[in-house]
């Protein structure tokens, strides 16, 4: 069974410092990844995706993500965050003609001014 | 554009009350789930519905039941409802078999059962 693991709960940092936000996955097979964001109280709203090719892929408001198969990894990055920003940040798997797709604990980014 | 609209988007109920939550999408997907989202916990799948006419257990299903009414519409009903059942659900939809990528979800539903 496929499972992701977000490795920060929390994750505090200035207004225009670089973040990382860190997902792993487990899979025996090949797997379509996504991040999801979540700002408050509102629904889930596609970042980016990863379903093959390039590793290095590029999501709306500056934020990219690479996929790295020898670390089962799918880390979040963004080179400088802004206040509105601040968000839940979801990581989720689902392999290739599947149904389900399977989300991470969540990573509530805060941005300090 | 209305994508995924799921009603109500506020409900408080009293412990053994039953209710439905409702949702419809208008973007012609064959695929239709139901996920609850708890602190700590991400967002876990109640249940889905492949296509018309189906549906499936997730991962907690217990507590609920679903019913595809027809390609647009994807009901959960909580016929009694516990404490622990509060949460905020969201419905989602999505295509359908090899174009089956990412989810588009709703606004969702803030549930508290006193």
């Amino acid at each position: 069974a496929q499972s992701v693991t977000q490795l920060d709960s929390q994750v505090p940092v200035f207004e225009e410092a670089p973040v990382e936000l860190r997902c792993n996955y487990s899979s025996s097979v090949s797997v379509y990844l996504f991040w999801y964001v979540q700002y408050p109280n509102q629904g889930l709203q596609l970042l980016l995706k990863y379903l093959s090719g390039s590793t290095l892929v590029k999501g709306i408001n500056g934020f990219e993500a690479e996929f790295n198969k020898s670390q089962t990894s799918f880390h979040l990055r963004k080179p400088s965050v802004h206040i509105s920003d601040t968000a839940e940040y979801f990581c989720a798997v689902r392999a290739p003609g599947a149904q389900k797709l399977v989300f991470g604990q969540g990573t509530r980014l805060t941005i300090n001014p | 554009n209305a994508g995924v609209t799921q009603t109500p988007k506020f409900q408080v109920l009293k412990t053994g009350q039953s209710m439905t939550l409702q949702c419809a999408q208008d973007m012609n997907h064959n695929s239709m789930y139901w996920y609850r989202q708890d602190p700590g916990m991400g967002l876990r799948l109640i249940y889905y519905s492949a296509s018309e006419g189906t549906t499936d257990k997730g991962e907690v299903p217990n507590g609920y039941n679903v019913s595809r009414l027809n390609k647009r519409e994807f009901s959960l009903r909580l016929e009694s409802a516990a404490p622990s059942q509060t949460s905020v659900y969201f419905c989602a939809s999505s295509e359908a078999g090899q174009r089956n990528t990412e989810a588009f979800f709703g606004q969702g539903t803030r549930l508290t059962v006193v």
